[in-house]
């Protein structure tokens, strides 16, 4: 059965730092590339970064990038997400997602979702 | 950014009933499209992706079609199980989803 579990969430000021991870199980996690989609009530599901299978290639929202920084320990099966400088438009419920194709491309579809870690930026 | 823009914005039906649910693509995308469900309390799961191919277990009762800019999702009979709310999403031009359909 395949699993993802994240956690990392939480409160933090603006400005502040949080570092998302996502432990996964039931599938071979080396080969598949993975993603974070955040969803919240203003802004709905918003794709924020994806990494390839092997780590080497990753992807950022524009609205994201340069703040935060998305790696992956196929060792450890496990998928993080460090988000610096943060605002309070980064709130949301975060969902840690699997690529729906083996050796996939990172913008795609995605078949296995985790369910989700609530981010909370206020001061 | 290729904005998505699903209409309508709820449907109102009653179990037994057809649901047919509409995502419009402000550019083609080809068959780029999936169509998630999102239950209460829930992350999304995918039901179809490339337009009309159904996901790993999905009811035979979810079906997707169009291309370009026009795609539909229909719920042949709906269960109760299938009140919820449904997103598109494109993979065509980075990665955009669509606001969303209740379906109550």
């Amino acid at each position: 059965e395949v699993q993802l579990l994240e956690s990392g969430g939480g409160l933090e000021q603006p400005g502040g730092s949080l570092r998302l991870s996502c432990a996964v199980s039931g599938f071979t996690f080396s080969n598949y590339a993975m993603a974070w989609v955040r969803q919240s009530p203003g802004r709905g599901l918003e794709w924020v970064s994806g990494v390839s299978a092997g780590g080497g290639s990753t992807y950022y929202a524009d609205s994201v990038k340069g703040r935060f920084t998305i790696s992956r320990d196929n060792a450890r099966n496990t998928l993080y997400l460090q988000m610096n400088s943060l605002r309070a438009e980064d709130t949301a419920v975060y969902y840690c997602v699997k690529d729906r194709f083996l050796y996939g491309t990172l913008i795609s579809y995605f078949d296995y979702w985790g369910q989700g870690t609530r981010v909370t930026v206020s001061s | 950014e290729i904005v998505l823009t699903q209409s309508p914005a709820t449907l109102s039906l009653s179990p037994g009933e057809r649901a047919t649910l509409s995502c419009r693509a402000s550019q083609s995308v080809s068959s780029d499209l999936a169509w998630y469900q999102q239950r209460p309390g829930q992350p999304p799961r995918l039901l179809i992706y490339d337009a009309s191919d159904r996901a790993t277990g999905i009811p035979a009762r979810f079906s997707g079609s169009g291309s370009e800019t026009d795609f539909t999702l229909t719920i042949s009979r709906l269960e109760p199980e299938d009140f919820a709310v449904y997103y598109c999403q494109q993979r065509a031009n980075w990665l955009t989803f669509g606001g969303g359909t209740r379906v109550e």
